[in-house]
């Protein structure tokens, strides 16, 4: 079985900072994946990043970044030059032996301007 | 990609109606998930479908629920006997063979009174 915690329940930022969120999970697999979603309100739930386990390189996307640390089963989320337009709920989620996502409760993020 | 559509967005039922949602995935996306979300939480997993083959299911499912897909593209949920704690956000996702992005939904949310 795999989990996903998230441990910070909100967060704020002041717009064009950095901010990181935290994620860290278990699993009993060798080969999973991990993914950061972006769930705006009243908006549906989109894919911000995702980390291959076995790729040691931590992925990039834009303003978006993680930084995966295998051996403590940690995975968070920095977002650079924060926007208004980034205030959402993040949740964290595994897959690994199954086609299920699992996720974590999620983290609502506050962008001040 | 017209993007996973849902109907209806909302419903609100009595206790002990039964209830059927509708996913239509994105076009030759021949996966297909649905999870529940409740308020404060992050997505559980309910069940997939590869073509119309329900391959996984959660335990979550009890037996008053049950999905079909039935010429491998559209999927209806359909919850009988409401209860309470049904109520709910109910998401559908889909994705192609190749790759593991899933692809989200509206959600249909459920009001169980």
């Amino acid at each position: 079985a795999q989990t996903v915690t998230q441990s910070q329940p909100e967060m704020s930022v002041q717009e064009a900072e950095t901010v990181t969120l935290s994620c860290t999970y278990d699993t009993s697999e060798s080969d999973y994946y991990l993914f950061w979603y972006k769930q705006p309100p009243s908006r549906q739930m989109i894919l911000v990043i995702r980390q291959e386990a076995y790729k040691q390189q931590n992925a990039t996307e834009n303003r978006f970044s993680v930084n995966f640390q295998k051996a403590a089963k940690s995975f968070s989320l920095k977002i650079s030059d924060s926007q208004l337009g980034d205030a959402a709920m993040y949740f964290c989620a595994a897959q690994g032996g199954s086609e299920k996502l699992v996720f974590g409760k999620g983290t609502k993020l506050t962008v001040n301007p | 990609d017209t993007g996973v559509s849902q109907n209806p967005r909302h419903k609100i039922t009595k206790r002990g109606q039964n209830v059927t949602f509708r996913c239509d995935p994105i076009s030759e996306h021949n996966r297909l998930y649905w999870y529940r979300q409740t308020l404060g939480q992050g997505p559980e997993f309910l069940t997939y479908f590869q073509n119309e083959a329900q391959l996984e299911k959660s335990r979550l499912l009890s037996d008053r629920f049950s999905a079909e897909r039935p010429k491998g593209s559209f999927s209806t949920l359909e919850i009988q006997r409401t209860e309470q704690g049904d109520s709910a956000m109910y998401l559908c996702a889909s994705r192609r063979d190749s790759g593991n992005e899933q692809f989200f939904g509206p959600g249909t949310r459920l009001t169980v009174l």
